[in-house]
């Protein structure tokens, strides 16, 4: 079993919609989560990062991680054709000598169509 | 203010041969993370360097290899390459702390033939 869950998708929904990812995980020990988005044949760009349980909002943008039920999610409000891209969760274990690794989660495949 | 710079943008090499791929990271930042991105197995992490020390490594065969330079630049050499190499190659830069911000270049695509 992966350390952390990702549904690939594809999802496809229409221009407006509220768009919901979602990751679990397994390793308590993950202590900072973020959000990447990657448009094809481009490296993952920050989207949100995290530390504590709650919500978090920026724009368009709301992460909310639940870590009693290890569950982190990523909401996008009135979603735009320009949001069609891979989303990626991931995950730091800030503790003993992790650094620079991340643990990702497969992607979601999103397409926003008009 | 400069992102992660990763060169070159796309290589094809044959089996057998070596590879040297080249990342900037943005000013400032003295950590470098290097990850391979495949279709099967999504993001996997290589190893990481700081202050041209490597603290922290994934499992990857001895044939991936990599350093740092004094201005944060770094490498990651590949050597007797395999089919299985196929990959995109993307490098991140940070401050370096545990649990922060990873910020990643746009990649380099490797083709092994």
């Amino acid at each position: 079993q992966k350390e952390v869950e990702q549904d690939p998708g594809p999802l496809s929904v229409p221009e407006g919609a509220i768009v919901s990812l979602n990751c679990t995980y397994s390793n308590s020990a993950f202590q900072y989560f973020m959000w990447y988005r990657q448009y094809s044949r481009k490296g993952p760009e920050l989207l949100m990062y995290t530390y504590s349980s709650g919500n978090k909002e920026d724009g368009r943008f709301t992460a909310q991680v639940d870590k009693s039920s290890k569950y982190i999610s990523l909401f996008i409000r009135d979603s735009q054709p320009s949001d069609s891209a891979t989303y990626l969760c991931a995950m730091y274990n800030a503790g003993g000598t992790s650094y620079g690794k991340l643990t990702f989660g497969q992607g979601t495949i999103l397409t926003v169509h008009p | 203010k400069a992102g992660v710079t990763q060169t070159p943008r796309y290589l094809i090499k044959t089996r057998g041969q070596q590879v040297t791929l080249s990342c900037s990271p943005i000013s400032g930042h003295r950590s470098v993370s290097w990850y391979q991105q495949t279709p099967g197995q999504g993001l996997q992490f290589l190893f990481e360097y700081f202050s041209e020390t490597q603290r922290n490594k994934g499992n990857f065969p001895g044939r991936f290899s990599g350093r740092q330079f004094s201005n944060s630049r770094s490498e990651m050499n590949v050597s007797t390459l395999e089919l299985g190499d196929s990959a995109l190659y993307l490098c991140a830069s940070s401050l370096g702390q545990l649990g922060g911000k990873l910020f990643f270049g746009s990649g380099t695509q490797l083709s092994v033939l």
